[in-house]
């Protein structure tokens, strides 16, 4: 089984709506994190979280937002979704404990916002 | 504000070549250099990470080099395979920045028979 989950995997919705994307990891990790991509743009940071009581703004939160709702469980909503939001979304874990602080990344989400 | 920037945005070798992928970023008080896979439909794979202190990183026909006084690093793949073909990004975790990584948009890489 994978280590980071996401779920859905792809999604379609409609401008105004409200959508959640969620992801669990079982690598027992205390840091999550919540990028976009853009097709020819890298990888852009929209939260990330240290631990539960810890939660901090990325480059790019501007209508987005985000809950930890346990170590293992982290969820990125939409709230009221807009076209540009297209974009394939991804999950990341990362243990503060190791030196290195390698960064393990889920599947991804693709949106698609009519 | 640190930019990484990899050249070029796409390539294609025939099967066999050794290859070399460029990254550059603009602010070299870096904590450390990842290099990632991307395969179609799927997340990213770390490959190789290079700490600060480190001038190289090998992993099988992988091998990472880092001159942070120059900005760059660079991943060579020796014997190139048609299971290579993916995008390669780098990215970049900066000393006080907690643990926030900055991408560069990637290298398309095809490798055919």
């Amino acid at each position: 089984d994978a280590d980071v989950t996401q779920t859905p995997r792809n999604r379609i919705t409609k401008t105004g709506k409200r959508i959640m994307l969620e992801c669990s990891q079982t690598k027992g990790h205390d840091r999550m994190y919540w990028y976009r991509q853009d097709p020819g743009l890298g990888l852009q940071l929209i939260y990330y979280s240290f631990d539960v009581k810890d939660i901090n703004k990325g480059e790019i939160s501007d209508g987005y937002s985000v809950s930890r709702q346990a170590q293992a469980k982290f969820s990125l909503s939409l709230e009221s979704a807009i076209p540009n939001q297209t974009a394939l979304y991804f999950c990341a874990t990362s243990d503060s404990r190791t030196r290195q602080e390698t960064q393990y990344f889920g599947p991804g989400t693709r949106l698609l916002v009519l | 504000k640190q930019e990484v920037t990899q050249i070029p945005a796409a390539l294609s070798v025939p099967e066999g070549e050794n290859l070399v992928l460029n990254c550059s970023f603009t602010d070299s008080a870096i904590y450390n250099l990842q290099w990632f896979r991307q395969d179609p439909g799927k997340g990213l794979t770390s490959l190789l990470l290079i700490q600060s202190s480190q001038r190289e990183q090998t992993s099988g026909r992988l091998n990472a080099s880092l001159d942070k006084s120059s900005g760059r690093s660079t991943l060579y793949i020796a014997a190139s395979q048609p299971g290579d073909s993916a995008t390669y990004l780098c990215a970049v975790l900066n000393t006080g920045t907690a643990s926030k990584l900055t991408f560069g948009t990637g290298t398309r890489l095809q490798v055919t028979l």
